[in-house]
């Protein structure tokens, strides 16, 4: 089974600094992960899917990079609305990463 | 507005049984596969089950088959889980989401706001 280790748990940073979120696979998983955002008591949202593709209406401050086993998630400027927890995930019935929380330092 | 809405959590005791339902606003279920995904108090997210567009093929999660059943009835632009045999293990936030095909498998591009499921003992 593929496991996916994030880190780190937690990020604490200022609104307009950089977030980078890490996403290891445990084996390659090629060109096939996907990140998702979720806050307190809203759905989760899809931002990025095969590794760099970002969904519909997702802004361009979000990117996503790597290959094989090491996996980025890049929050160029973090907004007020960006303050979450991110999950990675590979694919269809793979587990999802445990996730990172980004919180106001 | 595109969205769904899940509805039906509650609180059950174990060995019963509930079911769930989502209804999609803002586009036809018809058009796409849909799944169900949960995630346990404080834990990760766990794909659940899907299904097809038109119903004919379902799988799931192998700690719900034989349990849980998915359906659909896209005249009502909606979608089910109906849970039976509860355990305490399957206490969580239900979600139902729609499927964004990557080759042959999936990522979930469209979420509702889940309902909760807590089965006591």
């Amino acid at each position: 089974e593929i496991v996916l280790t994030q880190s780190p748990a937690t990020l604490s940073l200022s609104p307009g600094e950089r977030a980078t979120l890490s996403c290891r696979a445990s084996q390659s998983v090629g060109s096939y992960l996907a990140w998702y955002q979720q806050k307190p008591g809203q759905a989760p949202r899809l931002l990025i899917y095969d590794v760099s593709n970002r969904a519909t209406g997702i802004p361009d401050r979000f990117s996503g990079s790597g290959s094989g086993t090491d996996f980025t998630l890049t929050i160029s400027s973090l907004e007020p609305e960006d303050f979450a927890v991110y999950y990675c995930h590979h694919r269809g019935n793979w587990p999802f990463g445990q996730g990172t929380k980004v919180e106001i330092k | 507005e595109v969205q769904l809405v899940e509805s039906g959590g509650g609180l059950v005791q174990s060995g019963g049984s509930l079911r769930l339902s989502c209804i999609a606003s803002g586009f036809s279920l018809t058009n796409y596969w849909m799944s169900w995904v949960r995630q346990a108090p404080g834990k990760g997210l766990e794909w659940v089950a899907n299904i097809k567009r038109d119903g004919t093929e379902r799988s799931y999660v192998d700690s719900v088959e034989g349990r849980f059943t998915v359906s659909r009835d896209n005249a009502m632009n909606s979608l089910y889980l109906q849970m039976n045999s509860l355990r305490g293990e399957d206490t969580a936030v239900y979600y139902c989401a729609k499927i964004l095909w990557s080759g042959a498998l999936w990522y979930f591009d469209l979420w509702g706001r889940g309902t909760l499921v807590t089965v006591s003992s």
